[in-house]
């Protein structure tokens, strides 16, 4: 299958500190790439959906503020989690899909973000 | 509202029998549908798809998913279970024409095989 790489895999930051994470698919033009965040024991929760070129669409209660998202290229996309705090100590996850619904989404190795 | 529900939290089963994880949905129109494998610590990884045609797909390390449009199910199964197969299981969801290709998740059921 197609490979989406993520890095950092883990992060630990001070918290008030930024931290960017990027997702890139190494393979395919990702149209579509999608950021998730994970709490322990549960299943994944959309942040936010953002297509090459074009301002990312967040979901209900995400901040766009603090959880910024570049998706400068088909390749590459970026979540920037600014003045972060423990609370948003989590598991990260990236995925990206090709234009057709039909095609299933590949998703990164995921980012465990630490705020201390 | 749109939904898709695995209704068990956890299933349990030993090395070498038969193994099941079930997932229903509640989605209006002919949805596409996935099954994804999460490891410890790491991402999602593809396992298969049911888009159309036969309603029984195969997909990667032997596992297979039966659709039923009558039960609104995708349940997940595999003949022979390995201990290696221990893993968290996700059911996902594409409503058709979403026109944003968004996932619907379900809770997630933790596979552990026994020894």
């Amino acid at each position: 299958g197609a490979v989406v790489s993520q890095h950092p895999s883990w992060v630990i930051c001070k918290s008030g500190t930024s931290v960017k994470i990027e997702c890139r698919s190494l393979d395919f033009q990702a149209t579509t790439m999608f950021w998730y965040r994970q709490f322990p024991k549960q299943s994944l929760m959309l942040m936010a959906t953002s297509n090459e070129g074009s301002k990312a669409t967040y979901e209900q209660g995400v901040e766009k503020d603090k959880f910024l998202i570049n998706h400068a290229s088909l390749t590459l996309s970026t979540l920037t989690v600014t003045s972060a705090h423990p609370e948003d100590s989590s598991f990260y996850i990236c995925s990206a899909t090709t234009g057709t619904g039909r095609t299933e989404a590949f998703f990164g190795q995921g980012t465990r973000l630490t705020v201390v | 509202a749109q939904s898709v529900a695995q209704p068990e939290d956890q299933v349990n089963v030993a090395e070498g029998n038969p193994l099941t994880v079930k997932c229903t949905y509640s989605v209006s129109g002919n949805p596409y549908l996935f099954w994804y494998v999460q490891y410890p610590n790491r991402g999602l990884q593809f396992l298969l798809k049911y888009i159309t045609g036969d309603n029984l797909v195969k997909g990667s390390y032997g596992f297979e998913a039966e659709f039923n449009k009558s039960q609104t199910s995708f349940h997940l199964k595999k003949p022979s279970a390995l201990v290696s197969d221990s893993a968290l299981y996700f059911c996902a969801v594409r409503p058709p024409a979403s026109g944003t290709y968004k996932y619907i998740f379900g809770t997630g059921t933790r596979l552990k095989v026994l020894a």
